[in-house]
């Protein structure tokens, strides 16, 4: 195993509350991304990271905010979480095509 | 635009029954095509890796072929435990993937 964790594994939380999403790997990897998964639409990259403090936006980053202050930690936050974020998010480490995905949180936004 | 479609959405197979998943995409310069089993619950975990058309690669009952425009991933005999979501990606410029919405595999005994 790549030795990804994601932490809460779920989360219930109030529309307009902040939540914070956190993807620690051990394997050292340089990338890292954090996906949205929704029935219809399968996986949807929201951001990524390319190195420490390194980060970009995937296609869906709207309403979402990560930072990188260490290599085997990504944050994911979303600064006033609404019903659309309802969702399972799951993180990756890994080279583009080989990643290695953590075992997804689910976050309900009422 | 790059996409990815996969076919079909759901499949039900009886055990020993062979079969194909479909995984075409338009991409400007493929750089790769990547196979990906899900099981409910759990994140996705990679399977194989395509480079150009012809190429084949193998992992038990599972075979996985690319041409030009699509590719496929054969099962061969499936068995109840193969059961399970398949997806397939793509490169989308340098850095991020697009992935199908998948094929949802269930094999009964």
């Amino acid at each position: 195993d790549a030795g990804i964790t994601q932490s809460p594994r779920h989360k219930v939380t109030e529309t307009g509350t902040p939540v914070t999403l956190r993807c620690h790997q051990t394997e050292n990897h340089r990338y890292m991304y954090w996906y949205r998964q929704d029935p219809g639409h399968g996986l949807r990259l929201i951001h990524y990271s390319y190195g420490v403090k390194d980060t970009d936006k995937g296609e869906v980053s709207d309403g979402y905010s990560v930072s990188r202050s260490k290599t085997e930690d990504f944050l994911l936050t979303l600064e006033s979480a609404t019903s659309s974020q309802t969702s399972v998010y799951f993180c990756a480490s890994g080279s583009l095509g080989e990643q290695f995905f953590g075992p997804g949180t689910r976050l309900t936004v009422l | 635009e790059d996409q990815v479609t996969q076919s079909p959405e759901a499949l039900r197979l009886q055990e020993g029954e062979s079969s194909s998943l479909n995984c075409s995409y338009t991409v400007s310069g493929l750089r790769g095509l990547f196979w990906y089993r899900q099981d409910p619950g759990k994140g996705p975990e990679f399977l194989f890796t395509l480079y150009s058309a012809g190429e084949e690669k193998e992992k038990e009952r599972l075979k996985a072929t690319l041409t030009k425009k699509e590719s496929f991933l054969h099962i061969t005999a499936p068995k109840p435990e193969d059961s399970a979501t398949y997806l397939c990606a793509v490169p989308h410029g340098t850095d991020k993937l697009i992935f199908g919405t998948g094929t949802r595999l269930q094999v009964f005994p």
